[in-house]
């Protein structure tokens, strides 16, 4: 297995805030990764995949980046749609693990 | 559009059995592959299982092995998980998502069901 680290757990941002979620693999992946968002009550929704590919339909905003080990999904400009849970995870290998995920709250 | 519609969760006993079925439209249902995802109360999203395309390939996390199966009826255009000895732990929003990739099977899951209520407790 991989195990998958997100940090940071929660953050607190404004509107029109930049944000940037981390996450590391156990070992290389190399462009392996994707990324989720997720709101209570919803259907997670695929954002990220190959690492920095932008899934059809989701804003321009969001972005990926990293290979191996280490990657990164920013948020240029944080919109009051933002605020959600969000997971990455690998598909290198099965199990397909996922991050611990990190909440993003309003300030 | 692409919907998939999960059924069959609710309450249960440890060590007891269920059977969560995944009905697809929208697309041409034996060309992708399926996965289970669920996510327990106040945590994150686990990866559970995988079924290939064409039924040939399975993989599962290890917590389910053993315990679990998935299977697909292409002519039902239905994936299943079959939870045998269910744990209190197992207790979770079970969601069904399509694979990305075109008769291939590559992890990044493109389109998610709303998800399935399974709880085991006595």
């Amino acid at each position: 297995d991989i195990p998958m680290t997100q940090s940071p757990s929660s953050l607190s941002a404004s509107v029109g805030d930049r944000v940037t979620i981390t996450c590391r693999a156990s070992q290389s992946i190399d462009k392996y990764l994707n990324w989720y968002q997720h709101k209570p009550g919803k259907a997670p929704e695929l954002l990220i995949y190959g690492a920095s590919s932008l899934q059809s339909g989701v804003p321009a905003r969001f972005s990926g980046s990293g290979s191996g080990t280490d990657f990164t999904l920013t948020i240029s400009s944080l919109q009051p749609e933002d605020f959600a849970a969000y997971y990455c995870q690998q598909n290198y290998s099965p199990p397909f693990t996922f991050g611990g995920g990190t909440k993003v709250e309003i300030k | 559009q692409v919907q998939l519609v999960e059924s069959g969760g609710g309450m249960v006993q440890p060590g007891r059995s269920l059977r969560l079925s995944c009905a697809a439209s929208g697309f041409t249902f034996n060309q992708y592959a399926l996965h289970w995802v669920r996510q327990a109360p106040g945590k994150g999203l686990e990866w559970v299982t995988l079924i290939s395309y064409d039924g040939d390939t399975t993989y599962y996390t290890d917590s389910v092995k053993g315990r679990f199966t998935i299977s697909r009826d292409n002519s039902k255009d239905t994936v299943y998980l079959q939870m045998n000895s269910l744990r209190v732990e197992d207790t979770a929003v079970y969601y069904c998502a399509r694979d990305i990739s075109y008769l291939d099977t590559s992890g990044p899951m493109e389109y998610w069901g709303q998800g399935t209520l399974v709880t085991v407790s006595s």
